[in-house]
C-alpha cells in the first residue's frame, strides 16, 4: 500500500456519461498530481493542485475538471465521455511541490476507466 | 519542455544478470530531477530511484543504480542480479526545477526476465 488512495479501482460507463474518480493522498502530502496513462498517448500529466489551489496544468481537456478540497482529497471530474477517454487515471502526491523530488512521488494504484 | 527517451520498447534477460534500459532527456533547464519508476502487470507505479542533476555521485538503492551522464543526457536505470519479480515495464521520467513540477514520461520499456 502505497499510502495514496484512489478508488474506484474499476469503472465501466456509457459515452455521454460523467464520472468521478477520487483520490486521497498520502498523509502529510499536500499536492495532488492527475495523470492519465492510455496506450497510444502514454503517461501524459494532467493537473496539479497544492493546498487546495491549482498549481498546473497540462493535457487536460475541457470536458475534464478536477479540485482540490479542504482535507486535502481530490476528483476528478470527466464528462460526455468518449471512447477515447478510455485509460488509466492515476494520482500521484508529494508533501510540498517541489519535495517529491527528492522522496520520489508516490502513486496511488490509478482507476480503470473504461468507457463503452 | 522536457522531453525523456527510451529507445528500447522491450528487453530480455536472463535471471540473475545485469540489464541497463535506457533513457536521454532533454532539458534547458539548470536544476531538473530525473526519475525511474517500474509498473507491473496489475498496474501499480512504484518509485525505484532518483538522481538530482547536481547529484554528483550516480544513485544506488539496493540492486538499482542510476548511470548518470550529464554531458550526454542519459540516465540509464542498471539492474543487477535480475530476479523473475523484475519483469514489469519502466518508465524513465524528468522533473523540472521550475513552479512546475510535474513529471514527464518516457515511453516506457518492457522487461522480461528469463528463468
Amino acid at each position: 500500500d502505497s499510502g495514496v488512495t484512489q478508488t474506484p479501482k474499476h469503472l465501466i460507463t456509457a459515452t455521454g456519461q460523467r464520472v468521478t474518480l477520487r483520490c486521497s493522498p498520502r498523509s502529510g502530502d499536500l499536492s495532488v498530481y492527475w495523470y492519465q496513462q492510455s496506450l497510444d498517448q502514454g503517461l501524459q500529466f494532467l493537473i496539479q493542485y497544492y493546498n487546495g489551489e491549482e498549481r498546473a496544468k497540462g493535457n487536460i481537456l475541457e470536458r475534464f475538471s478536477a479540485q482540490q478540497f479542504p482535507d486535502l482529497h481530490s476528483e476528478l471530474n470527466l464528462s460526455s465521455l468518449e471512447l477515447g477517454d478510455s485509460a488509466l487515471y492515476f494520482c500521484a502526491s508529494s508533501v510540498g511541490p517541489g519535495q517529491g523530488a527528492v522522496y520520489g512521488y508516490t502513486f496511488g494504484s490509478g482507476t480503470r476507466l473504461t468507457v463503452v | 519542455a522536457q522531453k525523456i527517451t527510451q529507445t528500447q520498447p522491450g528487453m530480455f534477460v536472463q535471471e540473475k544478470e545485469a540489464v541497463t534500459l535506457d533513457c536521454t532527456y532533454d532539458t534547458s533547464d539548470q536544476s531538473y530531477g530525473l526519475f525511474w519508476y517500474k509498473q507491473p502487470s496489475s498496474g501499480e507505479m512504484i518509485f525505484l530511484i532518483y538522481q538530482g542533476s547536481y547529484d554528483e555521485q550516480n544513485a544506488t538503492e539496493g540492486r538499482y543504480s542510476l548511470n548518470f551522464q550529464k554531458a550526454r543526457k542519459s540516465a540509464n536505470l542498471v539492474i543487477s542480479a535480475s530476479q523473475l519479480g523484475d519483469s514489469a515495464m519502466y518508465f524513465c521520467a524528468s522533473r523540472s526545477g521550475g513552479s512546475n513540477y510535474k513529471l514527464t514520461f518516457g515511453k516506457g520499456t518492457l522487461l522480461t526476465v528469463n528463468p
